[in-house]
């Protein structure tokens, strides 16, 4: 059910841009595609969502491929902070979420 | 503004004994969620509520899993009686309404069954 396919892990070092990429090929015309983050101990925070266009925000940016079936959530300078786990996410109709296992990154001072 | 809340924030209990976790979501949110975050995965709906109303309950245990929404406001997660595999946290979220905008999560509340 989950829909989405992300890589377990990834790092970057502190203050360098990361790319988190994120592949949903049966993506369907009416699904928007949204990124959460969830820091140790804590519950899931919204960073970006899109559904056709780039977006950007004040936490990140987000890339649609324009097939869809692809995106990636670029956070243009990590900070330690910005250690978490990063969910990709359809929202189907009627907003509700499936949550795959999501991408732990790690960065390094 | 208060972000959603959930208590308790920790609870262990036996198996076959039965539990309670309550959450107060965001004043004003019509959408209220209860996930399961099984250690290393990702959060699973379990029900979601709109108002005082089910909207989808398809991946909540019915025979051991109970949830209500009185008033439309508060809301009560049960299970009775809890199973070694239940051990997970639970967490609660709200939306403004079905179908639009970010859900904001509450804490969660980790429950272990031993």
């Amino acid at each position: 059910d989950a829909k989405t396919t992300q890589p377990n892990s990834m790092e970057s070092n502190e203050e360098e841009p990361v790319h988190l990429p994120c592949n949903h090929s049966t993506i369907s015309g009416t699904d928007y595609i949204h990124w959460y983050r969830q820091l140790p101990s804590q519950g899931p925070e919204y960073v970006i969502h899109g559904l056709t266009s780039n977006v950007n925000n004040r936490m990140a940016s987000l890339a649609i491929a324009e097939d869809r079936k692809s995106s990636t959530l670029i956070l243009h300078r990590a900070t330690l902070r910005d250690a978490a786990v990063y969910y990709c996410i359809l929202r189907a109709t009627g907003n509700q979420f499936y949550f795959g296992t999501g991408t732990s990154l790690t960065v390094i001072p | 503004e208060a972000g959603v809340a959930q208590s308790p924030r920790y609870k262990i209990i036996e198996k076959r004994q039965s539990v309670a976790f309550w959450c107060n979501p965001i004043s004003g949110h019509a959408t209220l969620y209860w996930y399961q975050q099984i250690l290393g995965q990702g959060p699973k709906l379990l029900i979601q509520f709109q108002n005082n109303g089910v909207v989808d309950d398809s991946q909540l245990p019915k025979d051991r899993f109970s949830a209500e929404r009185l008033k439309g406001v508060d809301s009560t997660l049960k299970i009775q009686p809890a199973k070694l595999e239940d051990s997970a946290v639970y967490l609660c979220a709200s939306s403004l309404e079905v179908g639009v905008g970010e859900q904001y999560f509450g804490p969660g509340t980790r429950l272990t069954v031993t």
